[in-house]
């Protein structure tokens, strides 16, 4: 298994401009979730969800969206960057409701200039 | 809403010196507890995790914590510490308290250095 990947490891966007960052995971686990990491704030929660077809927002989803039209896929879309969104991004992937253990995946460093 | 503070940024260390990394939460249900590691230009792996039972876990690689419900804290320990050790830990809380919900509450972080 690859467990957790994720794509790009780097990107530097323009002000305004749109990207997705892919998430996918090959465990058939049921839940999935993207974290912003900032220094000194640890990791924030931006969007989750708990199976296809199925998301909902975490503690800081403004700027971002995901969808999630199958069990492995769990894209984020920011639909106009902004240097307030400068972070690294993580997706991580739980096998579902009976399971506490988050598997992450190894990261997106996004700069916003 | 549950939350979670680490109470030191860095605690630098010389190797072979005991640590500990204080993670204290707030939550009124029964909650699940987590310790996870960074490694320099990595992602998270799990270190240790309280879900019921024993109030001491351990990890393999030599960490322990304890749960302490009445001073609702997760320290994070370790007896002899190695260069390899230095990396960022992040405690964290499930926001379901015992329930998984997939979802996770993470502390600041503490970035252990350990100095030979």
């Amino acid at each position: 298994n690859a467990g957790v990947t994720q794509t790009p490891k780097f990107q530097v966007l323009k002000t305004g401009q749109s990207m997705t960052l892919q998430c996918a995971q090959d465990m058939n686990h049921e839940y999935m979730s993207w974290y912003r990491q900032d220094p000194g704030m640890g990791l924030r929660l931006i969007h989750y969800s708990v199976g296809a077809g199925i998301t909902d927002q975490g503690e800081v989803p403004n700027g971002y969206n995901v969808s999630r039209s199958t069990t492995e896929d769990f894209p984020l879309r920011l639909l106009s960057a902004a240097p307030s969104q400068t972070s690294v991004y993580f997706c991580a992937s739980t096998m579902g409701r009976t399971s506490t253990e988050q598997y992450f995946g190894p990261g997106t460093r996004l700069t916003v200039t | 809403a549950q939350s979670v503070t680490q109470l030191d940024s860095q605690v630098p260390v010389f190797e072979e010196a005991p640590v500990e990394l204080r993670c204290n939460y707030s939550s009124s249900v029964s909650v699940y507890l987590f310790w996870y590691v960074q490694y320099p230009n990595q992602g998270l792996q799990l270190l240790l995790k309280y879900l019921s039972g024993s109030t001491l876990v351990e990890s393999i690689n030599g960490f322990e914590a304890e749960f302490n419900k009445s001073q609702t804290s997760f320290h994070l320990r370790k007896p002899s510490v190695h260069i390899s050790d230095t990396a960022e830990y992040f405690c964290a809380v499930n926001s379901g308290g015992s329930s998984n919900t997939g979802k996770l509450i993470f502390g600041q972080g503490t970035t252990l250095q350990v100095k030979p």
